[in-house]
């Protein structure tokens, strides 16, 4: 594909469900990244895949909140008894991590809405 | 993403007008800023970088300059143009991850 996608591209949910955001990286990019983005603020760091493994889950809120990324290419964070507080975009973005510089290009975001 | 904020700062510039965002980072140490573009609905847009041993960077219309003293950052657009219209953010990094400062909306008048 010619850049990241994500779907759903908006997402309602009652509070207390469970939500799955999917993300398709570029292909090739071997980091993950996602970020949550709450109106009128920059994204914050949830978590980032090298390849299968999760490398750095600090940002991740609670354990209410968990993300895969299985074979290294789609992630899915998903967000188990969700809360009136967990609405907000969530973006993901992807890497080459090639040298110093290390590019991410970000999705579209899923915008999520907890009623 | 969501770049519609009600408390953003906000700069307005009339088109051909030079443009200049500023932002403070808050790590010392960070050693890699980028200014990121976002438009309404879309995800944030790589714009221009900088490591922290380079105190300025041009690009096409744009130059990213660093001050390590008083651990700040700014973009500078040149010839603002409407489809420059949009929130900017800078960020630093922190080992792998972006920290995102608050961002500025642009608006551009014709």
């Amino acid at each position: 594909g010619a850049g990241v996608s994500q779907t759903p591209s908006n997402k309602v949910t009652e509070k207390g469900k469970y939500v799955e955001l999917r993300c398709d990286p570029i292909s090739g990019h071997t980091a993950l990244y996602w970020y949550r983005q709450s109106l009128g603020q920059g994204p914050e760091f949830l978590i980032y895949f090298q390849g299968t493994g999760a490398a750095d889950d600090s940002g991740l809120p609670n354990d209410r909140f968990f993300a895969v990324r299985p074979e290294g290419s789609v992630s899915t964070l998903k967000i188990q008894r969700t809360e009136r507080g967990d609405s907000a975009v969530y973006l993901c973005a992807s890497s080459y991590r090639q040298g110093y510089q290390d590019e991410q290009f970000f999705g579209p975001g899923t915008r999520l809405t907890v009623l | 993403g969501e770049s519609v904020g009600l408390h953003l700062p906000t700069l307005s510039v009339q088109e051909g007008d030079n443009s200049i965002i500023n932002c403070a980072y808050s790590n010392s140490a960070s050693d890699y800023f980028i200014w990121y573009k976002q438009e309404s609905g879309k995800g944030p847009q790589f714009i221009i970088d900088i490591r922290s041993n380079m105190d300025k960077r041009q690009g096409q219309r744009v130059t990213v300059l660093l001050n390590k003293t008083v651990k700040h950052l700014s973009l500078q657009i040149a010839a603002t143009q409407p489809g420059d219209s949009a929130v900017y953010f800078c960020a630093e990094r922190d080992t792998d991850k972006l920290i995102f400062g608050t961002g500025t909306r642009l608006q551009v008048f014709p």
